[in-house]
């Protein structure tokens, strides 16, 4: 299976900064079929990027994605306070799906 | 509109199996494209894919699980449900079902896992 490597673990920025998240992959993920993921606590997982950078309906557009292959990267322009929360990558281009670890957006 | 919720024991004790089940609406798990999955998470950790199905009855499962997973689905209910065997304290997590559209993947109109259940918490003890 496919193993996910995101990296930072944990970010710590103030609102208004831009926070650069990457995800990589141990193999070629196929048709850059990577999404990412936003949860806040108590709450589930909300889909806000697919196929590597194409925006989920109702994601503003400071969220934006790129790479392809084994890396990706999840930035957000400005952060908001809205934000702040825990990113996972996922890939779905191959049979078995999974996750990455995640990564925490922390107000600094 | 899309929804999925999840509903199954709050407590199992070890060696127990678990049954949850996923109950849908807004969709139909007989139409060509549409798949459903369980993912979990420990209290305070990563999400853990677990399985899938898909409108065909094909099935996919994590290697780390595989051997106590089961998923099925029941078209007429609009219910997938999972079984995991032989449980213990370190499956505690919360567990949810999300709903993916491959043919809206294939079109580059979606991606991944759209639309989630509330999830709910299973406690091994």
């Amino acid at each position: 299976e496919i193993v996910l490597t995101q990296s930072p673990g944990t970010l710590s920025l103030s609102p208004g900064e831009r926070a650069t998240l990457s995800c990589r992959a141990s193999e070629s993920v196929s048709s850059s079929y990577l999404a990412w993921y936003q949860q806040k606590p108590g709450q589930a997982p909300r889909l806000i990027m697919y196929g590597a950078s194409s925006r989920a309906t109702g994601i503003p557009d400071r969220f934006s994605g790129s790479g392809s292959g084994t890396d990706f990267t999840l930035t957000i322009s400005r952060l908001e306070p809205e934000d702040f929360a825990v990113y996972y990558c996922q890939q779905y281009g191959s049979s078995l799906w999974t996750f990455g670890q995640g990564t925490k957006v922390e107000i600094k | 509109q899309i929804t999925l919720k999840e509903s199954g024991p709050t407590l199992v004790k070890p060696t127990q199996t678990l049954t949850v089940t996923c109950t849908f609406s807004g969709f139909s798990l007989s139409t060509h494209g549409v798949a459903v999955g369980w993912i979990r998470q420990p209290p305070g950790r990563a999400l853990e894919w677990l399985a899938l199905i898909y409108w065909d009855d094909d099935k996919r499962y994590s290697p780390s699980v595989k051997s106590r997973l089961t998923i099925t689905r029941d078209t007429s209910k609009n219910q997938v449900v999972l079984t995991m065997t032989n449980m213990d304290p370190v499956d505690t997590a919360t567990y949810y079902c999300a709903h993916s559209d491959l043919v809206r993947v294939a079109e580059g109109r979606s991606g991944g896992m759209d639309v989630w259940g509330q999830g709910t918490t299973v406690t091994v003890s």
